[in-house]
């Protein structure tokens, strides 16, 4: 059962990058979108962005500036950084597998337990 | 955009109730819409896809329906583990994911 894991620091100093990586076990990358989503407390959730197994990535606009999602397939792992961050990018950050491929348009079946990231000095 | 409008926000029901949620798209999303489930301090969980269809082991008491810009989430009959919020995602034809408000069910 393929499970996901964040990783990275928890704090962050404000104008600095957020960096994050998610991990893939109990199963390949496989040929997924891999996404990710951030929630700031007490907020709803707010999609990022994603990267597919092809190395293509798509963001959401309001970030597009600032986000850069990759992947390291020989480690199973994909990563977001988030530039010039502020305290509004204080928020729990997840990583989740997306569903399109098969047939189940931008359905994120599989999420990490999230990462609370604080941007503060 | 498409945007994504959730009611109610927040709810009180009892057990045994019928519960309904609704979430309307800005432009018309076809069936693409998901629904999700999150508990206090845990992920979300993906209850439903192609605005109908039940993921495996989702309780049937969980149903949804519609297409194009109206959606509904009904919960059949209430239980207490179904405190939680419920948020509503589209998918549109540029790849982009857009999730609703989000509905807080109160027992």
């Amino acid at each position: 059962q393929v499970q996901l894991q964040e990783s990275g620091p928890g704090l962050v100093r404000p104008s600095e990058t957020l960096s994050l990586t998610c991990t893939v076990s109990g199963g390949s990358g496989g040929n997924y979108y891999w996404s990710w989503i951030r929630q700031s407390p007490g907020k709803g959730l707010e999609w990022i962005g994603y990267v597919y197994f092809t190395g293509n990535t798509n963001y959401n606009p309001s970030l597009k500036s600032r986000v850069t999602i990759s992947q390291d397939t020989s480690k199973n792992q994909f990563s977001l950084q988030l530039h010039s961050v502020t305290a509004a990018d204080t928020a729990v950050y997840y990583c989740a597998r997306d569903l399109t491929v098969a047939g189940k348009g931008g359905a994120l079946d599989v999420w990490g337990q999230g990462k609370l990231v604080i941007v503060s000095a | 955009d498409i945007q994504m409008t959730q009611s109610p926000s927040s709810l009180s029901a009892s057990i045994g109730d019928r519960v309904t949620i609704t979430c309307q798209a800005s432009l018309d999303i076809s069936q693409y819409l998901n629904w999700y489930q999150q508990k206090p301090g845990k992920a979300p969980k993906l209850l439903i896809s192609g605005a109908s269809n039940l993921e495996r082991g989702v309780s049937s008491r969980f149903t949804g329906s519609g297409s194009g810009t109206h959606f509904t989430l009904t919960i059949t009959s209430l239980q207490p583990e179904d405190l939680a919020t419920y948020y509503c995602q589209q998918f549109d034809n540029l790849r982009a994911l857009t999730f609703g408000g989000g509905t807080k069910v109160e027992i």
